[in-house]
This record gives structure tokens, C-alpha cells and sequence, in this order.
């Protein structure tokens, strides 16, 4: 089974509906990351959490928000979505290391196209 | 100015070819430096640390120019299995030194191996 999993991986909706992205690990890291890709644009980061009771914002917030239920799973709504926020979403999760950052494991990834 | 650039390509190479990617950081302060690959819809992963000395895994070498801030993937004797993207991922290190230990990727550069 895969380390970082991502439900679900492929949605389409339509402007206005709320939007709820899944991830879950197993591999035990405190660290969680929701990013997003754009073409061109690159790998973006939306939110990150360093234990389950830290939650920081990164780049790009904006109309985005989450939720970190247990250390293994990390949850990003989109309140109401809008047609620019269709990209490639990943979750990513890491452990603290000796220096502090540690390799990243991505998920799948999902797919979101809105309408 | 981006805080870390890659030239986006593609780089279109023949099989057995050496190619070189850099990827420029503005952040003097950068502490820790990374490739990782990504394949086509696929999720990013690492694939080597760059360490100050320069350093060599199989037929990749990377090194760290600080003084002109930049790093460099090299990649000798390309087979068609390297075709991918390549991310230059930067850390700015200790939140008490003004970092945060966030990972800034690169838009990553294209490569196309080809027969």
C-alpha cells in the first residue's frame, strides 16, 4: 500500500460547491503540506502543519482552508470553488530530520477541475 | 526576481548525451539544497541532496555554487528513462536564523530524451 494517499484522485464540480480533499499517511511524519500545480507555475504551497496543533498558511491561502484531524491525515476544503483553482493537487508529508528538513513523500495527487 | 529559478526548457538531448540544468536562488541565506524528479502526471521525488562539496550518484552529479547562488544537476550519458522534469527545491533553514525550514521549489526544467 502506498505510503501517502490522496482521496479522491481525479473530481469534477461546478462553481460554488465546497470541496473536500483527503490525505492520509503511514509513515509516521509529523510534517504535512498541501501544494498545488499549475503548468508553468510550478509546485505552490497552500498550507503546511508541523504537529497537529500547527497550522500555517503558505503562498497561496486565499479561498483555500484545512484540517488536521490526527497526525496521519491532513484535509484541504475549498469553501467555494471557482474555476481558477482547477489544477493538480498534492499532499506532501516529511519528518523533521537532523538539519531540519527532511526528504518530502508526495501523494498521487488530484486532479480538480472546476466548472 | 523569483525566489528560485530554473530555465523551464525542454532540453532535447540524443540518447548517451551529457546535459546540465542550473537553477539560480536569491535567498543568500539558503541552507540546504535538493533535486527531485517528477515524471508526467506523476508525483515529485527526491532525487539527490546537494551538498556543499559537490557530490555524485551513478551518472548524476550535482554541485553548489555559493558565491554566484546556484546549483547544478549534471547527467551523463542520458538514457530515455531520465526523461522527466527536474525541480530545484531550496531551504532557508532555522526559523532563528530567519528561515522557516519551508522548501521553495524551482518550476522545474523539462528534459526529453529522445533515440
Amino acid at each position: 500500500d502506498a505510503d501517502v494517499t490522496q482521496t479522491p484522485r481525479n473530481r469534477i464540480t461546478k462553481t460554488g460547491k465546497r470541496i473536500m480533499l483527503e490525505c492520509s499517511q503511514t509513515k509516521g511524519h509529523d510534517r504535512m503540506y498541501w501544494y498545488r500545480q499549475d503548468p508553468g507555475l510550478g509546485l505552490r504551497l497552500i498550507y503546511y502543519s508541523f504537529d497537529v496543533k500547527d497550522i500555517n498558511k503558505g503562498e497561496i491561502s486565499d479561498g483555500y482552508s484545512v484540517s488536521r484531524q490526527a497526525q496521519a491525515k491532513f484535509s484541504l476544503s475549498l469553501e467555494s470553488a471557482i474555476p481558477n483553482q482547477t489544477a493538480l493537487y498534492f499532499c506532501a508529508t516529511s519528518d523533521f530530520g537532523t538539519s531540519g528538513y527532511n526528504e518530502q513523500f508526495f501523494g498521487p495527487g488530484t486532479r480538480l477541475t472546476v466548472l | 526576481r523569483k525566489e528560485v529559478e530554473q530555465d523551464p526548457g525542454p532540453f532535447n538531448v540524443p540518447e548517451g548525451a551529457t546535459v546540465a540544468f542550473n537553477c539560480t536562488y536569491s535567498n543568500s541565506a539558503s541552507q540546504s539544497f535538493f533535486w527531485y524528479r517528477q515524471d508526467c502526471r506523476k508525483e515529485p521525488k527526491l532525487l539527490m541532496s546537494v551538498y556543499s562539496s559537490g557530490n555524485e550518484d551513478g551518472r548524476f552529479t550535482a554541485q553548489l555554487n555559493r558565491a554566484s547562488q546556484y546549483i547544478s544537476l549534471l547527467i551523463r550519458d542520458s538514457k530515455l528513462s531520465d526523461s522527466a522534469t527536474y525541480l530545484c527545491v531550496v531551504i532557508l533553514g532555522a526559523p532563528a536564523s530567519g528561515g522557516s525550514y519551508i522548501p521553495t521549489f524551482g518550476r522545474g526544467t523539462s528534459l526529453i530524451v529522445h533515440p
